[in-house]
């Protein structure tokens, strides 16, 4: 059962270009996590989603930023029109959800270092 | 803000030495996760402790919980070189399971 994949591991963008992070989550996972982690910091839960639904996105910035989770194909976090504070490790993580059964842990994928220059 | 705290911020040791970590969390909890994470790498699930329990161990990791005090421990026994990572600790939050991190502690465990 491969785990949490996510691509491209590593992206560099210019300021003002698109930025688009791709997350498959584990097979039978429904539920999908973004967080978002600077240097020498935890992580910072940015938008919680279930399959094609977002459930919670409390914590994703107001502009610029989107992610989706089609019925069909990777989880997206888009970021547009790139700054250089956007740069950071972007985690993914899965979980198979509250109603099949009790399951509070998250599996967390290799990350995504964007690089904005 | 910051749901779980951890202290020490860094703790260097010396191979088969104990190391011992905290963490520290604001509201109430159903429960409490560890987390590790290797150099440039993604997040390792450690260990879960549920609110109703006091203490758990897994292998060489043993993992207290306080309610009262709104804190957890994180001890790792007879460390390994390769225990040399950040740990976090994190509580869901929001009824849907996401996950607050504190800052992490960073662990050298020196040959």
């Amino acid at each position: 059962n491969a785990g949490v994949m996510q691509n491209p591991r590593h992206l560099v963008r210019r300021r003002g270009q698109e930025a688009r992070l791709r997350c498959s989550p584990m097979k039978g996972h429904s539920h999908v996590y973004w967080y978002r982690q600077l240097p020498e910091e935890g992580l910072k839960f940015m938008v919680y989603l279930q399959k094609e639904n977002i459930i919670d996105e409390s914590g994703m910035p107001k502009e610029r930023f989107s992610a989706e989770f089609p019925k069909e194909g990777p989880s997206i976090l888009r970021i547009q029109q790139v700054v250089r504070g956007d740069s950071a490790a972007y985690f993914c993580a899965s979980s198979p959800g509250l109603r099949t059964r009790p399951s509070y842990e998250q599996y967390f994928g290799p990350g995504t270092r964007l690089t904005v220059t | 803000s910051q749901q779980g705290e951890e202290d020490p911020q860094a703790l260097s040791i010396q191979e088969g030495e104990n190391a011992t970590m905290n963490c520290s969390y604001k509201t109430s909890i159903n429960n409490l996760q560890w987390y590790r994470q290797n150099s440039g790498r993604g997040l390792v699930h450690l260990i879960l402790i549920r609110s109703n329990e006091r203490e758990k161990h897994s292998g060489r990791l043993r993992v207290t919980l306080d309610t009262s005090k709104k804190s957890s421990s994180l001890l790792i026994t007879a460390s390994r070189a390769a225990d040399t990572a950040s740990y976090f600790c994190a509580t869901p939050s929001g009824g849907y399971n996401k996950l607050i991190f504190g800052a992490g502690t960073r662990l050298a465990v020196h040959p």
